[in-house]
């Protein structure tokens, strides 16, 4: 069974482009959890997409916004970026909203702006 | 407010010796994790244990959640065991919280 794939693996953008990354959750996971883990500090809780619709948000600015697919898939969109964003980007799936089951965690995206 | 907080920050074992890492939380728990999470970054599920005590290999973890804490054993600690344990909470079945970590160095 595939795990969680995040892609890309690294990304290197300036300030005030934007960034898309993307997250394929195991097969049959509905659930779709992402993260940022700047440099030296513990993860913060960024988005929650589950079914297709966006159910939970960390304290994050508008311009991090994201979405998921008929797949389960997602995306999470970086707009405006700045250099504080820089940060390992980790994406999560889970079997469903509610479920008593674990997270299961991807590689990760380390995105960074110059 | 929601804390989930770990001890201790930071760990340095010779190899061969044994250890304890604490997570608490400050709420009733839904579900825990503990994580490892090696020099490339990538998060490891080490154990899912909401409440009672599992087993895997050389390590255990024991959640206690009428008390509100869980443990992280590491008996005859390897250098490839070194990195930084999370534990993460999900108090209400909607997003996890991460503790701040305990960076773990093993030293041969």
């Amino acid at each position: 069974e595939a795990g969680v794939t995040q892609s890309p693996t690294h990304l290197i953008k300036t300030r005030g482009q934007q960034a898309t990354l993307r997250c394929s959750p195991i097969s049959g996971h509905t659930s779709v959890y992402w993260y940022q883990q700047a440099l030296g500090l513990g993860l913060q809780f960024l988005l929650w997409y589950d079914e297709g619709e966006e159910r939970n948000r960390g304290n994050f600015p508008p311009r991090f916004s994201g979405r998921q697919f008929p797949n389960y898939s997602s995306e999470l969109n970086v707009n405006a970026l700045e250099l504080e964003d820089s940060a390992l980007y980790l994406c999560a799936s889970r079997g469903t909203k509610r479920s008593n089951q674990p997270q299961h965690f991807g590689e990760g995206t380390r995105l960074t702006i110059l | 407010g929601i804390q989930v907080e770990q001890s201790p920050p930071d760990l340095i074992l010779q190899e061969g010796a044994n250890s304890t890492l604490r997570c608490n939380f400050s709420d009733s728990v839904n579900n825990l994790q503990w994580f490892h999470q090696n020099p490339w970054g990538q998060l490891i599920n080490l154990f899912y244990i909401p409440s009672g005590t599992k087993q895997n290999g050389r390590l255990s973890a024991t959640t206690v959640a009428t008390e509100r804490y869980s443990l992280l054993y590491i008996s005859s600690s390897q250098t490839t065991d070194s990195g930084v344990y999370f534990c993460a909470v999900d108090f209400a079945g909607n997003q996890f919280y991460f503790g701040t970590g305990t960076s773990l160095t093993v030293i041969p």
